[in-house]
């Protein structure tokens, strides 16, 4: 059971929007920034969005974030089939002093 | 070009121990906190381990504490986390990452190191 809550999985069609949901408390989400991360097929994880809404340089503006009170959500714009991956939040648990991951979105583009 | 590689992952029996250590690479990397996150075969990320620039301050997951010890090198520019009591809940793909998951996210992530508990 993660800390944080995301849906298993989303779908849509390419070119089409998605979002993704990461629902938390009031110790991790509504206190500190959150953070998303792309796992492609057998490769390592990768920052997608760094402080909520930032996205690190090389990241195209068809990804973005937002978070309102203990809950953040990623949004994919333009689906490509290259973006199937599996999605996961993470933010610092004030609470219990330690990192925490969502259980991660498995993205698939029809 | 920014670069962390993981090594020393392998096959362990329950009760073993393990050391892994992580290169960087391309960055000042006395200015970065650095962290481990674990990966279980068919499941999703697990944080282990961070410890601040300095390594002053040092935190832990409660699933590895108190068996596991992060620590680093700013002279090598590495950080280590050395493995006790391994058990097969152990067993992942281990991931070295640039940054805390705080205000900078986790930057840079390395290809992982195997580790596998198993008699």
């Amino acid at each position: 059971q993660s800390v944080l809550t995301q849906p298993p999985s989303v779908s849509a069609a390419p070119g089409q929007k998605v979002t993704i949901s990461c629902s938390g408390s009031s110790s991790n989400i509504g206190d500190r920034p959150v953070s998303w991360y792309q796992q492609l097929p057998e490769t390592a994880p990768k920052l997608l969005i760094f402080d909520n809404n930032r996205r690190p340089s090389g990241i195209p503006d068809r990804f973005s974030g937002s978070k309102s009170g203990t809950s953040a959500t990623l949004a994919i714009t333009g689906l490509q089939t290259g973006d199937e991956a599996d999605y996961y939040c993470g933010a610092w648990d004030s609470r219990l002093r330690a990192a925490v991951f969502g259980g991660g979105t498995k993205l698939t583009v029809l | 070009e920014v670069q962390v590689l993981e090594s020393g992952g392998a096959l362990v029996q329950p009760g073993g121990s393990l050391r892994l250590s992580c290169a960087a690479s391309g960055f000042t990397f006395n200015t970065y906190s650095m962290t481990w996150v674990r990966q279980a075969p068919g499941e999703g990320l697990e944080w282990v381990s961070s410890v601040t620039d300095s390594g002053g301050d040092t935190f832990y997951a409660v699933s590895v504490k108190g068996r596991f010890t992060i620590s680093r090198d700013n002279s090598k520019n590495t950080i280590y986390l050395q493995m006790n009591s391994l058990g097969v809940e152990d067993t992942a793909l281990y991931y070295c990452a640039q940054g805390g998951i705080g205000s900078t996210g986790l930057i840079v992530w390395g290809q992982g190191t195997r580790v596998t508990v198993s008699s």
